[in-house]
């Protein structure tokens, strides 16, 4: 069974860092792309980024582009999201989620980690 | 970035009758080298992940029950549960993965009347 389980969420000031983590399991890790996609209270889904098999392609939300970073272990299987100089419209449910293949539709979500920045 | 547009935003439907939701993007998500529309559906029920439910627009996803379906091509879309059940109130998401960043519409809840 895929799982994914995010861990890292919590309350942090405004221009403070984070750092979100996504243990993977069921599934060969290295294989896939994965993303973070983010849906702040009440609100829509926004996507935040992604990363290719072996780490050397990312992109970005330009939200987000220059703060936040990701990366993953593909020996752990672990994902990440690093994100520093928060703000206060960073405040959100992240979800760890994977790539279904050849394309980017997304097949399956953890439960998320809400982050909140405020002061 | 492609701007995914939903309508309606909101659709109450009673039970045993067709729900019918639909997206918009503000350029073409088909690929012509492979025909293929970069777009896909989700289901968020409250205090859950969303879940995918149509991808390459019209794909059903692995067990999801078939009164899903998902239609269109280029800019517009449709997603249509064929009879309502009580399972199905959600709030719905369209996306598209034509490229990125990969822009979702802003939901439709949908309830029953």
């Amino acid at each position: 069974e895929v799982q994914l389980v995010e861990s890292g969420g919590g309350l942090v000031q405004p221009g403070g860092s984070l750092r979100l983590s996504c243990a993977a399991s069921g599934f060969t890790f290295g294989d896939y792309w994965m993303h973070w996609v983010r849906q702040a209270p009440g609100k829509g889904l926004v996507w935040v980024s992604h990363i290719n098999t072996d780490g050397k392609i990312t992109t970005y939300a330009d939200s987000v582009e220059g703060r936040f970073t990701i990366s993953r272990d593909n020996a752990r299987n672990a994902l990440y999201l690093q994100m520093d100089s928060l703000r206060g419209e960073d405040t959100a449910v992240y979800y760890c989620v994977r790539d279904g293949g050849l394309g980017g539709h997304l097949d399956y979500w953890g439960q998320g980690a809400l982050i909140s920045v405020s002061s | 970035d492609i701007v995914m547009t939903q309508s309606p935003d909101s659709l109450a439907v009673s039970l045993g009758e067709r729900a019918t939701i639909n997206c918009k993007s503000s350029q073409s998500l088909l690929y012509n080298s492979n025909n293929k529309n970069y777009l896909a559906w989700y289901q968020q029920k409250p205090g859950q992940p969303p879940k995918l439910i149509i991808y390459w627009a019209s794909a059903r996803e692995s067990g999801v029950p078939d009164r899903f379906s998902g239609s269109g091509s280029g800019t517009d879309f449709t997603l249509t549960i064929s009879s309502l059940q009580a399972d199905d109130v959600a709030v719905y998401h369209c996306q598209q993965y034509f490229t990125v960043p990969h822009t979702f519409g802003q939901g439709t809840k949908l309830e029953i009347k």
